[in-house]
């Protein structure tokens, strides 16, 4: 089992749509949550993370960690086709590196 | 503030010949760490340099090696290339990772592909 599992898609919505992006992980000693997003042929670009357990709002964008669960997820409201690119979710405990999952791909259709 | 920048762009090896890639780090930022990602996949990490010397290190191979400067630029060595090293190779500065470096700021990357 990989420590971060994520399902890599292609998820395609329509413009505006709420988009819903998950991971589960394996590790509880987890404690860094973190979301990127990689456009085509580019580096992850650092959107948000979360320290433990609870939410996260930046604009249209809102993290959720359950550490219960071990599942977090990445919100989108009113999603535009900007918002078109692969999302990465990235974990880490203390000083240790970042694990990532595959990513997914989301089109957001005009 | 500058951001973190690698060079080159772009890269086409031959199996068993030797490349170097490079990273400039962001300003202010004294770790760097250097991740693999082939296609389709997440990065995966390869090793972190803090203030010069090696801080971590994941699964690859020792010909895999790197190299910090005292400016805090970087370099990534692989030695004996295969083909299974075509990859976008990834570079990410932070602050002194038991601070503040939880924040990772990632490069553009150096597409590698080995033929």
């Amino acid at each position: 089992q990989k420590e971060v599992e994520q399902d890599p898609g292609p998820l395609s919505v329509p413009e505006g749509a709420i988009v819903s992006l998950n991971c589960t992980y394996s590790n509880s000693a987890f404690q860094y949550f973190m979301w990127y997003r990689q456009y085509s042929r580019k580096g992850p670009e650092l959107l948000m993370y979360t320290y433990s357990s609870g939410n996260k709002e930046d604009g249209r964008f809102t993290a959720q960690v359950d550490k219960s669960s071990k599942y977090i997820s990445l919100f989108i409201r009113d999603s535009q086709p900007s918002d078109s690119a692969t999302y990465l979710c990235a974990m880490k405990r203390g000083n240790t590196p970042l694990v990532f999952g595959k990513g997914t791909r989301l089109s957001v259709i005009a | 503030e500058t951001g973190v920048t690698q060079s080159p762009t772009h890269l086409i090896k031959t199996r068993g010949q030797q490349v170097t890639l490079r990273c400039s780090s962001q300003s202010g930022h004294n770790t760097v760490s250097w991740y693999q990602q082939a296609l389709g996949q997440g990065p995966q990490f390869i090793f972190q340099y803090y203030r010069e010397e090696e801080n971590g290190r994941g699964n690859f191979p020792p010909r895999f090696s790197g190299l910090q400067f005292p400016n805090y630029s970087s370099e990534l060595n692989v030695n004996a290339l295969e083909l299974d090293d075509s990859a976008l190779y990834l570079c990410a500065s932070s602050l002194d990772p038991g601070t503040g470096g939880v924040e990772q700021y990632f490069g553009p990357g150096t597409r590698l592909t080995v033929t």
